[in-house]
């Protein structure tokens, strides 16, 4: 059965600095990747996604993720943090035809 | 990108009463949508599949009878919480795609609170 893990439940930066959210998996067949992002009192937003072809996907917001099957990765980043930025986080799975499953999410704060 | 509607967005009701959540995907038809559950400061816990004319398929632990889905078109899955309690207060998503192996669009998710 695949699972996903997300290193760190809270994440915290100061703004402009580098984001990195760490997201490995487990998975019998290629798996599908996804990066979710939920405000608070709301539903997920999908950031990107990789399905096949180009392991570095870039989403929305600048965010950006890359497709480690050596390393069962797919750690989420983004350059330059910014206040908006401070969210929950979740990495999620998809693989062969089972519902995605998720990770236990990662909350960023970002420092002023 | 697509949207997936719900409504309510907040529901207060009191205990022993049933209350009726729905999900609307706007711009794709899905025979599939989900059903999750989320606690505050956790993950999503899916709850059941909703399969579109034929009976949904619950999670363990899931009461299917507590938590009745309806799927009767390709654009709209109902969750119907019954005999609400207490402890079904929660935050409730769904979610839609336009086929399994898609990208699953959410809801803005229901906050249920049951006195």
């Amino acid at each position: 059965a695949q699972s996903v893990t997300q290193l760190g439940s809270h994440v915290s930066v100061s703004e402009g600095a580098l984001v990195l959210l760490r997201c490995n998996y487990s998975s019998s067949v290629p798996p599908y990747l996804f990066w979710y992002v939920q405000y608070p009192n709301q539903g997920l937003q999908l950031l990107l996604k990789y399905t096949t072809g180009a392991t570095l996907v870039k989403g929305i917001n600048g965010f950006e993720a890359e497709f480690k099957k050596s390393e069962t990765s797919f750690h989420l980043t983004k350059p330059s943090a910014h206040m908006s930025d401070a969210a929950e986080y979740f990495c999620a799975v998809i693989s062969g035809n089972t519902p995605l499953v998720f990770g236990k999410g990662t909350r960023l704060s970002v420092i002023a | 990108g697509a949207v997936v509607s719900q409504h309510p967005s907040r529901v207060i009701c009191k205990s022993g009463t049933s209350v009726k959540i729905e999900c609307r995907s706007l711009d794709f038809q899905a025979t599939t949508m989900f059903w999750y559950r989320q606690f505050p400061k956790q993950s999503l816990m899916l709850m059941a599949t909703s399969n579109e004319g034929s009976k949904a398929t619950y999670e363990q632990g899931v009461e299917k009878d507590k938590f009745l889905i309806n799927h009767a078109s390709l654009t709209l899955s109902t969750l119907t919480v019954t005999s609400a309690h207490p402890e079904d207060s929660s935050f409730y998503i769904c979610s839609a795609g336009p086929g399994l192996r898609e990208t699953q669009y959410f809801g803005p998710g229901t906050r249920l609170l049951v006195l």
